[in-house]
């Protein structure tokens, strides 16, 4: 397709559990972002990639959370032991051009996650 | 530190009648870049505008138009003749020119009554 993709659209687990949150660009953006979108705290960014790169891991919340991305495409989004505070929908957005660069960010429709 | 406010947290009108979403926004940055996205009961964030902090003039698209003014530090959007399909909750966003991410608001809920 042409736009961003994630997958799953809906997960639920158990507290402890963990789990992985896929996105995949839109193709020959080489800029990926995550965020995270809960009631109460808003649109949050979690972390940016350039290429396979991270420059920027600053919004990840603890050490539970981890990304990577491979062939400057497809990312990851690996959360550890979770916990109900890590319910929230994750949404993926790339562009093209690097990050810095006044290039606008296309969203996915975000994976939702439920922690019970 | 980057900040966006968009003081109106819902706003209600009736379809064909004009509507105003505010933003406000701080940084520090000389260069930055503005956006306007919409989120559909979908979920789907969609991008709708860009302005860059150098470029104040204004633009109008069809039933959208754009008021950026950097002396107040705004960048508020217009729908003229709103209709049922506008219903979404509009987020405002800020991105200097040295950064990589979107400072979003809070969002504000438009819901278009016919």
């Amino acid at each position: 397709g042409a736009g961003v993709s994630q997958s799953p659209s809906n997960k639920v687990t158990e507290k402890g559990k963990d789990v992985e949150l896929r996105c995949d660009p839109i193709s020959g953006h080489t800029a990926l972002y995550w965020y995270r979108q809960s009631l109460g705290q808003g649109l949050e960014f979690l972390i940016y990639f350039q290429g396979n790169s991270a420059p920027d891991k600053s919004g990840l919340p603890s050490d539970r959370f981890s990304a990577e991305r491979t062939g400057g495409s497809v990312s990851t989004l690996t959360i550890q032991r979770t916990q109900q505070e890590d319910s929230a929908v994750y949404l993926c957005a790339s562009s093209r051009g690097p990050g810095y660069s006044n290039q606008p960010q296309h969203f996915g429709d975000g994976t939702r996650l439920s922690i019970l | 530190a980057q900040k966006v406010t968009q003081a109106q947290t819902e706003i209600s009108v009736v379809e064909k009648e004009d509507v105003t979403l505010d933003c406000v926004y701080e940084t520090r940055d000389t260069t930055y870049y503005l956006f306007w996205y919409k989120q559909p009961p979908s979920g789907e964030l969609v991008f709708l505008i860009r302005r860059n902090s150098f470029d104040e003039q204004n633009e109008i698209s069809g039933r959208y138009s754009w008021n950026f003014q950097k002396s107040t530090s705004s960048f508020n959007f217009t729908i003229t003749a709103s209709q049922v399909v506008d219903s979404a909750v509009y987020f405002c966003a800020l991105k200097g020119g040295s950064n990589y991410k979107l400072t979003f608001g809070k969002g504000t809920l438009l819901t278009v009554n016919p």
